[in-house]
Protein backbone atom coordinates (compact mmCIF):
# COMPACT_ATOMS: atom_id res chain seq x y z
CA UNK A 1 0.00 0.00 0.00
CA UNK A 2 1.42 3.39 -0.85
CA UNK A 3 1.93 5.40 2.02
CA UNK A 4 3.76 8.19 3.77
CA UNK A 5 4.52 7.17 7.64
CA UNK A 6 5.16 9.30 10.51
CA UNK A 7 6.95 8.77 14.14
CA UNK A 8 6.00 9.19 16.62
CA UNK A 9 2.48 9.89 15.85
CA UNK A 10 2.44 10.99 19.53
CA UNK A 11 4.84 13.01 21.50
CA UNK A 12 5.34 14.77 25.02
CA UNK A 13 8.65 16.17 25.88
CA UNK A 14 10.33 19.27 27.34
CA UNK A 15 12.21 22.19 26.74
CA UNK A 16 15.44 21.95 25.64
CA UNK A 17 15.47 17.83 24.73
CA UNK A 18 16.82 16.71 20.79
CA UNK A 19 13.96 14.82 19.25
CA UNK A 20 13.38 13.68 15.76
CA UNK A 21 10.29 12.83 14.00
CA UNK A 22 10.71 10.43 11.44
CA UNK A 23 8.85 10.53 7.99
CA UNK A 24 8.98 7.31 5.35
CA UNK A 25 7.43 6.89 2.06
CA UNK A 26 7.29 3.88 -0.08
CA UNK A 27 6.26 5.81 -3.26
CA UNK A 28 10.13 6.28 -4.97
CA UNK A 29 9.22 10.37 -4.90
CA UNK A 30 11.23 12.34 -5.00
CA UNK A 31 10.07 15.44 -3.28
CA UNK A 32 9.12 15.06 0.42
CA UNK A 33 8.41 18.48 2.93
CA UNK A 34 7.63 18.92 6.17
CA UNK A 35 4.88 21.18 7.62
CA UNK A 36 3.61 22.34 10.58
CA UNK A 37 -0.37 23.05 11.38
CA UNK A 38 -1.82 25.26 14.01
CA UNK A 39 -5.07 25.81 15.27
CA UNK A 40 -7.17 28.05 12.64
CA UNK A 41 -4.20 28.50 10.50
CA UNK A 42 -3.02 26.73 7.07
CA UNK A 43 -0.31 24.33 6.62
CA UNK A 44 2.92 26.22 6.98
CA UNK A 45 5.87 24.36 5.13
CA UNK A 46 9.20 24.28 7.34
CA UNK A 47 11.84 22.22 4.94
CA UNK A 48 11.50 20.84 1.63
CA UNK A 49 13.87 18.58 -0.35
CA UNK A 50 13.59 18.10 -3.96
CA UNK A 51 15.99 15.31 -3.76
CA UNK A 52 18.11 12.56 -1.86
CA UNK A 53 21.01 15.39 -0.56
CA UNK A 54 18.69 18.54 -1.60
CA UNK A 55 16.97 20.44 0.84
CA UNK A 56 15.59 23.97 1.64
CA UNK A 57 14.09 26.13 3.83
CA UNK A 58 10.24 26.84 3.91
CA UNK A 59 8.30 29.26 5.42
CA UNK A 60 8.51 28.77 9.09
CA UNK A 61 12.13 27.27 9.09
CA UNK A 62 13.54 28.40 12.57
CA UNK A 63 14.39 25.78 15.29
CA UNK A 64 14.23 22.99 12.72
CA UNK A 65 16.99 20.95 10.96
CA UNK A 66 16.20 18.22 8.29
CA UNK A 67 18.17 15.44 6.47
CA UNK A 68 17.82 13.66 2.93
CA UNK A 69 20.34 10.87 2.86
CA UNK A 70 18.16 8.31 1.19
CA UNK A 71 15.23 8.86 -0.96
CA UNK A 72 12.53 7.74 0.84
CA UNK A 73 13.26 9.05 4.46
CA UNK A 74 13.04 12.44 5.41
CA UNK A 75 13.37 13.16 9.24
CA UNK A 76 12.72 16.71 11.13
CA UNK A 77 14.96 17.17 13.99
CA UNK A 78 14.36 20.09 16.90
CA UNK A 79 17.61 20.72 18.35
CA UNK A 80 16.23 22.37 21.25
CA UNK A 81 12.76 21.73 21.43
CA UNK A 82 10.54 25.24 22.77
CA UNK A 83 6.75 25.05 23.80
CA UNK A 84 6.21 27.48 20.42
CA UNK A 85 6.62 24.72 18.36
CA UNK A 86 4.03 22.84 20.14
CA UNK A 87 2.17 21.76 17.23
CA UNK A 88 0.48 18.79 14.36
CA UNK A 89 3.32 18.55 12.11
CA UNK A 90 3.00 16.62 8.71
CA UNK A 91 5.13 15.23 6.12
CA UNK A 92 4.48 14.76 2.56
CA UNK A 93 5.87 13.53 -0.43
CA UNK A 94 5.13 13.73 -4.38
CA UNK A 95 6.59 12.32 -7.31
CA UNK A 96 6.49 14.97 -9.60
CA UNK A 97 7.82 18.47 -8.43
CA UNK A 98 5.48 20.65 -6.09
CA UNK A 99 2.26 18.66 -7.29
CA UNK A 100 -0.53 16.79 -5.34
CA UNK A 101 1.42 15.64 -2.30
CA UNK A 102 0.34 12.59 -0.21
CA UNK A 103 0.42 13.17 3.60
CA UNK A 104 1.50 11.58 6.55
CA UNK A 105 -0.91 10.68 9.64
CA UNK A 106 0.68 13.53 11.32
CA UNK A 107 2.86 13.71 14.65
CA UNK A 108 1.41 15.33 17.34
CA UNK A 109 4.00 17.24 19.61
CA UNK A 110 3.49 19.06 22.80
CA UNK A 111 6.55 20.61 24.19
CA UNK A 112 6.30 22.04 27.76
CA UNK B 1 -14.02 30.98 2.60
CA UNK B 2 -10.78 31.19 3.64
CA UNK B 3 -9.90 32.98 6.75
CA UNK B 4 -6.54 33.14 9.06
CA UNK B 5 -7.20 33.41 12.76
CA UNK B 6 -8.66 31.15 15.79
CA UNK B 7 -11.64 30.03 14.26
CA UNK B 8 -12.39 27.83 10.96
CA UNK B 9 -15.55 29.57 8.58
CA UNK B 10 -17.79 26.92 9.15
CA UNK B 11 -20.88 25.33 6.55
CA UNK B 12 -23.48 23.28 7.40
CA UNK B 13 -25.68 21.49 4.97
CA UNK B 14 -28.49 19.43 5.22
CA UNK B 15 -27.54 15.39 3.42
CA UNK B 16 -28.22 15.21 -0.30
CA UNK B 17 -28.05 18.82 -0.65
CA UNK B 18 -25.34 20.34 -2.98
CA UNK B 19 -22.50 22.00 -0.67
CA UNK B 20 -19.88 24.90 -1.76
CA UNK B 21 -17.16 25.87 -0.23
CA UNK B 22 -14.80 29.31 -1.53
CA UNK B 23 -11.87 29.68 -1.41
CA UNK B 24 -9.53 33.50 -1.82
CA UNK B 25 -5.79 32.59 -3.09
CA UNK B 26 -3.21 35.48 -2.83
CA UNK B 27 -0.84 35.45 -5.75
CA UNK B 28 -2.59 35.91 -9.41
CA UNK B 29 1.26 34.19 -10.56
CA UNK B 30 -0.12 31.28 -8.92
CA UNK B 31 -0.18 28.48 -11.76
CA UNK B 32 -1.69 25.37 -9.81
CA UNK B 33 -4.79 24.31 -7.67
CA UNK B 34 -5.67 21.86 -5.14
CA UNK B 35 -7.97 21.11 -2.76
CA UNK B 36 -7.73 19.12 -0.02
CA UNK B 37 -9.98 17.27 2.88
CA UNK B 38 -9.07 16.77 6.07
CA UNK B 39 -11.07 14.16 8.76
CA UNK B 40 -10.36 14.48 12.65
CA UNK B 41 -7.10 12.80 13.40
CA UNK B 42 -6.28 12.18 9.85
CA UNK B 43 -3.62 13.89 7.38
CA UNK B 44 -4.91 15.83 4.33
CA UNK B 45 -6.18 14.12 1.13
CA UNK B 46 -6.18 15.02 -2.29
CA UNK B 47 -9.43 15.67 -3.43
CA UNK B 48 -9.03 17.58 -6.97
CA UNK B 49 -6.92 19.59 -9.02
CA UNK B 50 -6.95 22.24 -11.71
CA UNK B 51 -4.75 24.27 -13.54
CA UNK B 52 -4.97 28.10 -14.13
CA UNK B 53 -5.28 27.80 -17.62
CA UNK B 54 -8.66 26.16 -16.52
CA UNK B 55 -11.56 27.31 -15.41
CA UNK B 56 -13.29 24.09 -14.50
CA UNK B 57 -12.73 20.41 -13.36
CA UNK B 58 -15.20 17.83 -12.79
CA UNK B 59 -14.31 14.87 -10.76
CA UNK B 60 -17.11 12.73 -8.98
CA UNK B 61 -19.48 14.02 -7.24
CA UNK B 62 -17.13 17.39 -6.91
CA UNK B 63 -16.71 20.03 -9.29
CA UNK B 64 -13.31 22.99 -8.80
CA UNK B 65 -14.45 26.23 -10.20
CA UNK B 66 -11.37 28.80 -10.85
CA UNK B 67 -12.04 32.38 -11.24
CA UNK B 68 -8.59 33.93 -11.88
CA UNK B 69 -9.74 37.62 -12.21
CA UNK B 70 -10.57 37.72 -8.63
CA UNK B 71 -8.31 35.20 -7.70
CA UNK B 72 -11.42 33.02 -6.32
CA UNK B 73 -11.62 29.16 -6.34
CA UNK B 74 -14.78 27.01 -5.39
CA UNK B 75 -15.42 23.40 -4.45
CA UNK B 76 -18.70 22.01 -5.39
CA UNK B 77 -19.73 18.71 -3.65
CA UNK B 78 -22.85 17.50 -4.87
CA UNK B 79 -25.64 15.04 -3.36
CA UNK B 80 -23.55 16.02 0.12
CA UNK B 81 -23.28 12.59 2.61
CA UNK B 82 -22.42 12.42 6.16
CA UNK B 83 -18.53 11.18 5.00
CA UNK B 84 -18.03 14.52 3.84
CA UNK B 85 -18.29 16.39 7.17
CA UNK B 86 -14.51 17.50 7.40
CA UNK B 87 -12.64 20.69 7.19
CA UNK B 88 -11.59 21.12 3.43
CA UNK B 89 -8.75 23.82 2.58
CA UNK B 90 -7.50 25.05 -0.83
CA UNK B 91 -3.71 25.19 -2.08
CA UNK B 92 -2.29 27.24 -4.61
CA UNK B 93 1.31 26.78 -6.37
CA UNK B 94 3.37 30.04 -6.42
CA UNK B 95 5.80 27.93 -6.96
CA UNK B 96 5.48 26.51 -3.47
CA UNK B 97 2.06 25.37 -1.80
CA UNK B 98 0.31 27.71 -0.08
CA UNK B 99 -2.54 26.65 2.22
CA UNK B 100 -5.51 28.40 3.50
CA UNK B 101 -6.74 27.57 6.64
CA UNK B 102 -9.62 26.09 5.73
CA UNK B 103 -13.66 25.76 6.18
CA UNK B 104 -14.97 22.79 8.85
CA UNK B 105 -18.11 21.12 6.63
CA UNK B 106 -20.82 19.75 8.60
CA UNK B 107 -23.72 17.33 7.35
CA UNK B 108 -27.10 17.05 9.04
CA UNK B 109 -28.68 13.78 8.27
Amino acid sequence: EAQVTQNPRYLITVTGKKLTVTCSQNMNHEYMSWYRQDPGLGLRQIYYSMNVEVTDKGDVPEGYKVSRKEKRNFPLILESPSPNQTSLYFCASSDRGIYEQYFGPGTRLTVT
Amino acid sequence: GESVGLHLPTLSVQEGDNSIINCAYSNSASDYFIWYKQESGKGPQFIIDIRSNMDKRQGQRVTVLLNKTVKHLSLQIAATQPGDSAVYFCAERDPHMRFGAGTRLTVKP
